[in-house]
């Protein structure tokens, strides 16, 4: 079975640039979850979809991130303007569903770098 | 708030030692909790999931235990092997939430061959 995909595997762009992020969640997966890994802060949930709603975006740094899922088998994060600080790995994770307690599954991750 | 310490930071043993990864967490309201590996340049792959309600759980030469009364889960990997090289992550749910993850910082192992 394919995993959860996600692309670009690797970003390099400039300060200022819009930054789209792709996540192909686990056919059937019904919870949609993007995260960011940076040294500092660890693993932090972004944002949180169950049955393409956002449920939960707390975790949005600012008004300049934004996140999408127009289908059950498509997200996007869009970083507008993108700036140094957000260079870091973001995940994208689906689970079957969130009450039944299933366990999260991962994508390789997007390295963003912004120079 | 939740918060999960992994000991050791670091580990490096020899092929073929068993060994124990430690976890603790201070919230005990929890509806599971997670072990996972990350490889470099990769994502979390989940390795057991153990219910609130469970004590334990085994998969292959992994076993995790939970004892939610002393917030401590312990992950045993016997017969260890070169391709165990990872960072081992204590995952739960915090606040109550049940998608809310706290993680743990890991702990690096390093299987010499």
């Amino acid at each position: 079975d394919a995993g959860v995909i996600q692309s670009p595997r690797h970003e390099v762009t400039e300060m200022g640039q819009e930054v789209t992020l792709r996540c192909k969640p686990i056919s059937g997966h019904n919870s949609l979850f993007w995260y960011r890994q940076t040294m500092m802060r660890g693993l932090e949930l972004l944002i949180y979809f169950n049955n393409n709603v956002p449920i939960d975006d707390s975790g949005m740094p600012e008004d300049r991130f934004s996140a999408k899922m127009p289908n059950a088998s498509f997200s996007t994060l869009k970083i507008q303007p993108s700036e140094p600080r957000d260079s870091a790995v973001y995940f994208c994770a689906s689970s079957l569903e969130v009450a039944g307690n299933q366990p999260q599954h991962f994508g390789d991750g997007t390295r963003l770098s912004i120079l | 708030k939740q918060e999960v310490t992994q000991i050791p930071a670091a580990l490096s043993v020899p092929e073929g030692e068993n060994l124990v990864l430690n976890c603790s967490f201070t919230d005990s309201a929890i509806y599971n909790l997670q072990w996972f590996r990350q490889d470099p340049g990769k994502g979390l792959t989940s390795l057991l999931l153990i219910q609130s309600s469970q004590r334990e759980q085994t998969s292959g030469r992994l076993n995790a235990s939970l004892d939610k009364s002393s917030g401590r889960s312990t992950l045993y990997i016997a017969a260890s092997q070169p391709g165990d090289s990872a960072t081992y992550l204590c995952v739960l749910p915090s606040g109550g939430s049940n998608y809310k993850l706290t993680f743990g910082k890991g702990t690096l192992l390093t299987v010499n061959p």
